[in-house]
């Protein structure tokens, strides 16, 4: 089935360890988009990638980056994880820009310690 | 912010009843959708609303939209222990698809 996955479900590292979360789609959507969702609140948007375009939201700290090397994968970098970066991590795709609604991936929920 | 505000924040209820959760938005928007989130898991698109829609049905669910008063309401109907989620309703702003914005959620406990 096509799908969004999201490796690992589960990611544990330490304080200032940089780290890397995975997303890949076989939805062959143009768009991704990563989303940073902290325990018992909304999913906030860090960016996201149409095509090769990389449009990061204005309080994503510069500390979080992404890499889109195909269609298929997009990453999240976070450089130097620091306590208050513990969350679920979402990521989502849409097959053009401007359509109202994401397929969303199980999540990776980081914790640091 | 046009995030929108779900309500109630938290919803406990029988099997077999009613669920009825609210979201209000601020600014104008060109849809409005819920989703589903089960305990730690990814987010589940239930259903989407348009701003020129009223009502909108699926299977248990029914969506209303009041753009007037920049709100809706999901109505869950005979609801059962696996329906126990959070719910958050999301919207897009006007001018930009992307910028789905997501409430804060409202998180249902259906008792077998």
């Amino acid at each position: 089935d096509a799908m969004v996955i999201q490796n690992p479900r589960y990611q544990v590292t330490q304080f200032g360890k940089p780290v890397t979360l995975s997303c890949s789609q076989t939805l062959n959507h143009n768009v991704m988009y990563w989303y940073q969702q902290k325990s018992s609140q909304a999913p906030k948007l860090l960016f996201h990638y149409y095509d090769k375009d990389f449009n990061n939201e204005a309080d994503t700290p510069d500390n979080f980056q992404s890499r889109r090397p195909n269609t298929s994968f997009c990453f999240l970098d976070i450089r130097s994880p620091g306590l208050g970066d513990a969350a679920m991590y979402l990521c989502a795709t849409s097959d053009r820009p401007r359509v109202p609604y994401k397929f969303f991936g199980p999540g990776t929920r980081l914790t640091v310690l | 912010s046009q995030q929108g505000e779900e309500d109630p924040q938290a919803l406990s209820i029988q099997e077999g009843e009613n669920a009825t959760m609210n979201c209000s938005y601020k600014t104008s928007i060109n849809n409005l959708q819920w989703y589903r989130q089960n305990s730690g898991r990814g987010l589940v698109h239930l259903i989407l609303i348009r701003s020129n829609e009223r009502e909108k049905h699926s299977g248990r669910l029914r969506v209303t939209l009041d753009t007037s008063k920049k709100s809706s309401s999901l109505l869950i109907t005979a609801s059962r222990a696996a329906d126990t989620a959070s719910y958050f309703c999301a919207t897009d702003a006007e001018t930009s698809y992307d910028k789905v914005i997501f409430g804060p959620g409202t998180s249902l406990s259906v008792i077998p």
